[in-house]
């Protein structure tokens, strides 16, 4: 069935280090892929998408490319601030009978210390 | 206008209250969507309605009630609920279920249940 592997955290760094989260994804068909972020006490905020192979999302400094190879999505930021602890979920739109069902990975807690 | 509104922010209930949860949205979204999210864990899917009918029902208790009165409205109808079912209720949107454009997440309802 479809699911998301995401990097268990926490993870913690310190300010102006280089931040990677891995997601792989098994799915059927093409999937959209996205990264959403949750701030503390907020909803989720859409932080970046691709929708086909070779894609390369991008956002407030933070990229991910849509490997189709290898089922990757994973996320980095060359140097993270402090604004950005907050929780990353992988997740991923499929068709089929899954149309409508975003599936997630279980959450990364990021913490960036001054 | 890219937001989705959620009401009311913050809920304590009884578990013999009735109260509902207020989601809006005019982005002209299609498909309308409540998700239910324990503390540090993704968000789960609950309803999902496409075009004002509901399509997907996750073997929900029906102790939640879902309703979508037009195409910018989504309540959410609470009656008998138990102490955990106390969460955080997200509401989203996008432009049609059968799409696989990005979800737009509510800052969602923290709901305790006493």
């Amino acid at each position: 069935g479809n699911s998301v592997t995401q990097m268990e955290g926490p993870v913690t760094l310190s300010e102006e280090a280089f931040l990677t989260i891995n997601c792989t994804y098994t799915a059927t068909g093409y999937p959209s892929l996205f990264w959403y972020v949750q701030y503390p006490g907020e909803g989720l905020q859409l932080l970046l998408k691709a929708t086909k192979a070779d894609d390369k999302g991008s956002n407030k400094g933070f990229e991910a490319t849509y490997r189709k190879e290898t089922t990757s999505f994973h996320l980095e930021k060359g140097s993270v601030q402090v604004s950005d602890s907050a929780v990353y979920f992988c997740a991923f739109l499929a068709g089929g009978t899954s149309y409508g069902k975003l599936t997630f990975g279980q959450g990364t807690i990021l913490t960036v210390h001054p | 206008d890219t937001e989705v509104t959620q009401t009311p922010k913050h809920l304590v209930m009884g578990m013999t209250n009735k109260k509902s949860l207020k989601c809006e949205q005019h982005m002209g979204h299609r498909a309308m969507y409540w998700y239910k999210q324990k503390a540090k864990k993704p968000p789960e899917l609950m309803f999902v309605y496409s075009y004002e009918k509901l399509s997907i029902n996750e073997s929900v208790p029906s102790r939640f009630s879902p309703e979508c009165p037009n195409s910018s409205l989504l309540n959410l109808h609470l009656h008998a609920l138990q102490p955990e079912d106390s969460a955080l209720y997200l509401c989203a949107s996008s432009q049609a279920m059968e799409g696989r454009e990005k979800l737009f997440f509510g800052s969602g309802t923290q709901l305790s249940v006493l």
